[in-house]
């Protein structure tokens, strides 16, 4: 089955330990991006990945990390996780400019 | 820079209405436009979306939307709602980055 994953579904941190948020898709997708969703903001992109080792900001970059070593794999990573990170997190990908294909999010809270 | 805007935050309407909302957008090259659903608890799912051609496209579920260049708008319409309709509707432009509008939720009464 076609799918993004994405794992921890739910997390809960406090400040400043490091954490990192899987994302893998199985669709042989090129571009995968990283965004938060917060209530009344929508979803705003974080960091976005065009290929392998090809990577750029979104609106949100400051204070997470991305790396794309792998064609399938797209971790996000909070080197030191704040309170406003608290949030929503939803990993997509897609080929082309097609349609995003969505993970299931995952639910950080930063106490 | 582009953006999105969508006016319309909370509507409610009773089973059978019509529907429409709003999406505007500000971007000076070509666009990709999409509107994507989400359901409570649950992550964001493809509704339409226009890359070129008839400014008229329809999606799943009923739904249709209308690319109107000279107003930057690419509304969302449905002639009857359905209480299966209560959602979260996002309008999204997209190129190398994408840009999401803030969210219309859309709660239908039976």
């Amino acid at each position: 089955e076609a799918q993004v994953t994405q794992n921890p579904r739910y997390l809960i941190t406090v400040t400043g330990k490091k954490l990192t948020v899987t994302c893998s898709q199985n669709m042989n997708h090129e571009y995968m991006s990283w965004y938060r969703q917060d209530p009344g903001l929508g979803l705003r992109q974080i960091y976005y990945s065009m290929n392998v080792e090809v990577t750029d900001k979104g609106d949100v970059p400051e204070g997470y990390k991305v790396s794309r070593k792998e064609k399938r794999n797209f971790p996000l990573i909070l080197e030191s996780p704040s309170p406003n990170q608290t949030s929503l997190y939803f990993c997509a990908s897609r080929i082309g400019q097609n349609e995003q294909y969505f993970g299931p999010g995952t639910r950080l809270t930063v106490t | 820079a582009q953006s999105v805007s969508q006016h319309n935050h909370h509507v409610i309407l009773s089973e059978a209405a019509s529907l429409e909302l709003g999406c505007n957008y500000s971007y000076g090259g070509t666009v990709n436009l999409f509107w994507y659903v989400q359901y409570p608890g649950q992550h964001l799912q493809l509704l339409l979306k226009y890359f070129s051609g008839d400014p008229l496209v329809k999606g799943i579920k009923g739904f249709e939307a209308e690319f109107i260049k000279s107003k930057f708008s690419f509304n969302l319409r449905k002639p009857s709602v359905q209480w299966s309709d209560t959602a979260e509707y996002f309008c999204a432009v997209q190129n190398q980055k994408v840009t999401f509008g803030t969210g219309t939720k859309l709660q239908v009464i039976p």
